[in-house]
C-alpha cells in the first residue's frame, strides 16, 4: 500500500535538545511538506521541497531545519532554537510542482517538552 | 498567513441531517481544496475545485465556489456518525496550500 509514514508517533524533547522527526513516502511524489498544527488551529507551513536536494522556507521556519537527500524522505529537525515546540507535526506529499495538487498526509508526530 | 477562514467554528447535528460549512478567502486563487481530519490523525483530501468551476460533487459531498464573493461551501448530505471530524478548506495560488482553522463537525447518532 502506498502512503506516508511518520515516526515516532509521540516524541519528548528535553531543554536544549535537537530532535528529528521522520517522514517517508512510497507514492513516488516529487513534493513534500512539513506543517505544524496547534490545538484548535489550522496547519502552518514550516518547510517544503519540490525536488530532491532543494527546499524552501514556509511561514514559520525559524527553529527548524530539513534535508531532502532522497525523493522518499524528508526529515524535520526541531532545534533548541525553537522555544515553543509542543505541537502536532504533519508531513504531506503531492505529485508535483506548480499549482498545488491534493496532498497526502501522514498520521503525525506529537511533540512535547519534558 | 491564514487565507481561508471556515464558518462556523463548530457544528453539531443529528444523523441524517445535512451539514453545511463555509470558507471565505481574501486573494485570488487557482484552486480550493477541502480536507477532513479525524481526531489525532492526518488530513484526508476530499475534493478540489478549480477557480473556473462553480460546483463539484463527490458521493454525498457537494462543493460550490463563488470567486466573486471569494467564498466556498461544503455540503455533506445525509450525515452519518462517521462524518464526525474537523473539516478544513485550503486555497492555492502557487505551489503552496494555505489552510483555514477548520470547522469541527459532530454528528450525533
Amino acid at each position: 500500500d502506498g502512503g506516508i509514514t511518520q515516526s515516532p508517533k509521540y516524541l519528548f524533547r528535553k531543554e536544549g535538545q535537537n530532535v528529528t522527526l521522520s517522514c517517508e513516502q512510497n507514492l513516488n511524489h516529487d513534493a513534500m511538506y512539513w506543517y505544524r498544527q496547534d490545538p484548535g488551529q489550522g496547519l502552518r507551513l514550516i518547510y517544503y521541497s519540490q525536488i530532491v536536494n532543494d527546499f524552501q522556507k514556509g511561514d514559520i521556519a525559524e527553529g527548524y531545519s530539513v534535508s531532502r537527500e532522497k525523493k522518499e524522505s524528508f526529515p524535520l529537525t526541531v532545534t533548541s532554537a525553537q522555544k515553543n515546540p509542543t505541537a502536532f507535526y504533519l508531513c504531506a506529499s503531492s505529485i508535483g510542482q506548480g499549482i498545488a495538487q491534493p496532498q497526502h498526509f501522514g498520521d503525525g508526530t506529537r511533540l512535547s517538552i519534558l | 498567513s491564514q487565507q481561508g477562514e471556515e464558518d462556523p467554528q463548530a457544528l453539531s447535528i443529528q444523523e441524517g441531517e445535512n451539514a453545511t460549512m463555509n470558507c471565505s478567502y481574501k486573494t485570488s486563487i487557482n484552486n480550493l481544496q477541502w480536507y477532513r481530519q479525524n481526531s489525532g490523525r492526518g488530513l484526508v483530501h476530499l475534493i478540489l475545485i478549480r477557480s473556473n468551476e462553480r460546483e463539484k460533487h463527490s458521493g454525498r459531498l457537494r462543493v460550490t465556489l463563488d470567486t466573486s464573493k471569494k467564498s466556498s461551501s461544503l455540503l455533506i448530505t445525509a450525515s452519518r456518525a462517521a462524518d464526525t471530524a474537523s473539516y478544513f478548506c485550503a486555497t492555492s495560488r502557487s505551489e503552496k496550500l494555505v489552510f483555514g482553522k477548520g470547522t469541527k463537525l459532530t454528528v450525533n447518532p
